[in-house]
């Protein structure tokens, strides 16, 4: 069965102070992996796909990187913008039957001013 | 990236009436949508997964009279929660994904008394 862990479940951080948030997964051949961003009482935004172990992808303060047991989320200066839950998600390959991705509980992150 | 929205987006009924949620594609094609079920602050459920033109597939322990999905046409997903109780308040979320990449709507708060 395909797992997906996120941690810290909630992290507070000040404006500026630099931190990562991280996925750990296991999954029967993997597809992708996604990062997710969700403001409270909306669906998730798409941030970005991984698809294999090395890759790394950034969008504005955001880095994305994978290795074959887990991604982080990098955040650089953050900026209290920022402040919303990530969620991480797993696709697996469907070769192994299944083609439903897997997601994270998220990391709740607050960007205090 | 892909736009998908749902409407309502929030909706208060009376105990014992259905509710119909609607899901749409707005600028690709989608033969498969998916409808989540999100608990406060808790990570995505996946209901059940929508296939145009055939029966959905419902995830273990979500009840197929309950919430009754229609996939008409390849833009729209209907997902009909039948007799509401105050234990379907929830908020719903639907996705589909023109590729390896789920997109999801906004979400409906749905709110039964």
């Amino acid at each position: 069965e395909d797992q997906v862990t996120q941690s810290p479940e909630a992290l507070r951080l000040q404006e500026g102070e630099s931190s990562s948030l991280n996925c750990s997964y296991t999954v029967s051949g993997l597809r992708g992996l996604f990062w997710y961003r969700q403001d409270p009482g909306k669906g998730p935004e798409f941030l970005f796909t991984l698809y294999s172990a090395g890759e790394e992808k950034e969008k504005e303060r955001l880095k994305a990187t994978l290795t074959k047991k887990e991604s982080f989320l990098h955040i650089t200066a953050p900026k209290p913008e920022d402040s919303a839950t990530y969620l991480c998600a797993v696709q697996p390959d469907p070769s192994g039957g299944s083609y439903i991705p897997t997601f994270g509980r998220g990391t709740s992150l607050i960007v205090h001013p | 990236g892909a736009v998908v929205s749902q409407h309502p987006s929030r909706v208060i009924c009376k105990s014992g009436t259905s509710v119909k949620i609607e899901c749409r594609s707005l600028d690709f094609q989608a033969t498969t949508m998916f409808w989540y079920r999100q608990f406060p602050k808790k990570s995505l459920m996946l209901m059940a997964t929508s296939n145009e033109g055939s029966k959905a597939t419902y995830e273990q322990g979500v009840e197929k009279d309950k919430f009754l999905i229609n996939h008409a046409s390849l833009t729209l997903s209907t997902l009909t929660v039948t007799s509401a109780h105050p234990e379907d308040s929830s908020f719903y979320i639907c996705s589909a994904r023109p590729s390896e990449t789920q997109y999801f709507g906004p979400g409906t708060r749905l709110l039964v008394l």
